[in-house]
């Protein structure tokens, strides 16, 4: 069965730093995965997504992922922190091939230092 | 497009009494779904639907909730009676339309607090 597992409940930068969330997932087909973020009291949006294409995804806000099969990893990345960031981050993955089930993690929560 | 919308947004009740939760999806977009997020269990899928048929619902929690789609644009989630324990932000989502299938849109979210 599919699923996602995000390293990290709780990560802190500081501004102007490297973002890295982890993601590794499990999937018996090759899988789709997803990237989505949740500002407070808000519904979550669509950072990327991964459909087989291009490894090195790149989404809104000046996010990027790389999929890497072997080692089953889809890592968040942005060079450089803004406030705004702050944030929860789901990682995700669809179920089965033409599905539109999607299994989500259990988010990381993203704080900004000044 | 207004985007999912979803009614009401915050809702405060007492243990014992119906709720009854409404979203409206993208126009358009044929899968519709809803979640519920806690503190303690995540981001839950409860139940999907395609062309307004449910699909999947084996996250529904027990008989206390029920979902309906009686047309494309219009769906309800129910919960009767309800208890403390089901107090979370609920959302609806919608995906469809062209190539943009794999994308699911949330509403803003029901944020229910039960007394």
């Amino acid at each position: 069965a599919q699923s996602v597992t995000q390293l990290g409940s709780h990560v802190s930068v500081s501004e102007g730093a490297l973002v890295l969330l982890r993601c590794n997932y499990s999937s018996s087909v090759p899988p789709y995965l997803f990237w989505y973020v949740q500002y407070p009291n808000q519904g979550l949006q669509l950072l990327l997504k991964y459909t087989s294409a291009a490894t090195l995804v790149k989404g809104i806000n000046g996010f990027e992922a790389e999929f890497k099969k072997s080692e089953t990893s889809f890592h968040l990345t942005k060079p450089s922190a803004h406030m705004s960031d702050a944030a929860e981050y789901f990682c995700a993955v669809r179920v089965g091939q033409g599905a539109q089930k999607l299994v989500f993690g259990q988010g990381t929560r993203l704080t900004i230092n000044p | 497009d207004a985007g999912v919308i979803q009614s009401p947004r915050h809702e405060v009740t007492e243990m014992g009494q119906e709720v009854t939760l409404r979203c409206k999806p993208i126009s358009g977009h044929d899968y519709l779904f809803w979640y519920r997020q806690t503190m303690m269990r995540g981001l839950e899928l409860l139940i999907y639907f395609n062309n307004n048929v449910p699909i999947d619902d084996s996250g529904m929690p027990e008989d206390r909730f029920s979902a309906k789609m009686p047309n494309a644009s219009f769906s309800t989630l129910k919960i009767q009676p309800s208890e403390p324990r089901d107090s979370a932000v609920y959302f609806c989502a919608s995906s469809g339309l062209g190539a943009r299938t794999d994308t699911q849109y949330f509403g803003p979210g029901t944020r229910l607090t039960v007394l």
